[in-house]
Formats: structure tokens, sequence, C-alpha cells
């Protein structure tokens, strides 16, 4: 068990610019998630996986932000033309289907908008 | 998700049992506590969990009240490396986790 890989653990970029995140979850674990976390808070739900079918997805999803999991093992979380208030720390997570099982995080992408 | 409330932060002797108390006054008969913890640049760290029993792993212990509106998490000897962010969270089951401000506990030497 290797653990949820996130790459690149820091990402600089220009406002404006395009980025691309990816995550490989647990092998085996069929539930992914993405959460956005900001310097002092909790970690917020973006959106979540079940196989490759993206289940649900939080009204902080604008249209900017496109998650993928096409073939149900890893995921990618793009954002296009970057915003200041983009900066954050950008989490994946993933469990077994199964209720109760809890989430394994990796750890992170730090995004910094420049 | 009901909503959870824990204090900002807290200190702690180390070698000593850490205490983290959570309340959670309007959980559902359903919902379960969850424990994660979050060390500095890291993600968060799943510690345990319980409906209505007291529960124990090699991390921790969760003692959850009767009437189930507050917890408390137990470390019972706590080094240095449990310097973190505790978050209680109450969940049903199979969808996204909803953190909190957590509780920012440091150890103390």
């Amino acid at each position: 068990d290797t653990g949820v890989s996130q790459n690149p653990r820091h990402k600089i970029t220009k406002r404006g610019q395009n980025v691309t995140f990816r995550c490989d979850p647990i092998s085996e674990h069929n539930r992914l998630y993405w959460y956005r976390q900001t310097l002092g808070q909790g970690p917020e739900f973006l959106t979540y996986f079940q196989n490759e079918a993206q289940l649900e997805k939080s009204r902080l999803l604008s249209d900017r932000f496109s998650a993928e999991r096409p073939k149900g093992s890893f995921s990618t979380l793009e954002i296009q033309r970057t915003e200041q208030g983009d900066s954050a720390m950008y989490l994946c997570a993933s469990s077994p289907t199964g209720v109760l099982q809890p989430q394994h995080f990796g750890d992170g992408t730090r995004l910094s908008i420049l | 998700d009901a909503k959870t409330t824990q204090p900002t932060s807290m200190d702690c002797a180390e070698g000593r049992a850490a205490n983290l108390p959570c309340n959670h006054s309007t959980i559902s008969g359903n919902e379960y506590v969850y424990w994660y913890r979050q060390i500095h640049s890291q993600g968060p760290q799943y510690i345990i969990h319980g409906l209505k029993n007291n529960e124990t792993n090699e991390m921790a212990s969760l003692i959850i009240t009767e009437d189930r509106k507050s917890s408390t998490l137990i470390l019972p000897h706590a080094t240095l490396r449990d310097t973190a962010v505790y978050y209680c969270i109450v969940r049903v089951g199979l969808d996204k986790v909803i953190f909190g401000p957590g509780t920012s506990l440091s150890v103390i030497p």
C-alpha cells in the first residue's frame, strides 16, 4: 500500500494560465475525492468519483474547473484561466466502496498564483 | 452533515494524555463520529471513528457520550509528533467529508 500520490507537490503559475494536477489513489480504491484547502481552514469538498463516474460536484467547482477519472484509476483536476483566488492546497483522497470506509488523503498540491 | 464545534486550540504537555472535545448536538441516529488530524504540510490522516460505543485503536481512544451529543478523542501519551490540527466530523458514510476549522493541538516539551 503506497498511499495516495499527488503530483506535482508545488505549482507556481501566472494568473490566466491553465494548470493540471494528478492524483493516483490507493490501488483498488473505487472512490476518489478532490478537496481544496486555504490557509487556516479545513479542507472543502470539490467533487468525487465512483470508478470513472463523477457523482457529485460542489458549487465551489466553477466552470473553470474540470476533473476526470477516465479509466477509474488516476484522476486529473484542471483549472483554466487561473485567478488569484485559486491559490490553495488541492487535496486528493481515496477510499474503498463500502459504508464507513475512511478516506485516505494524499499530501496535496500547493498552487500559487502570481 | 451535522455541525460540530471544537475549541480553536489546546496545549498538552509531552507524555500526558491529550483530551480533545467535540460537540455534535444535532447528530442523527445513523451518523458516525470520525476524527482526522493534519500535521503541517501533510494531508489529513484518519484516526478513528465510532457510532455510540467507545472505540480504541493503536493511535487513540474515542469516548462518545450516551446521548451522542459530544465526544472526546484521547491521545494517551502525547508526543511532539502529535502536534497537529484535529478535526471532528460526523457523517453518514459514503460521501464527502465536511471539515470544520478543527482544534490546533500543541504538544509542549
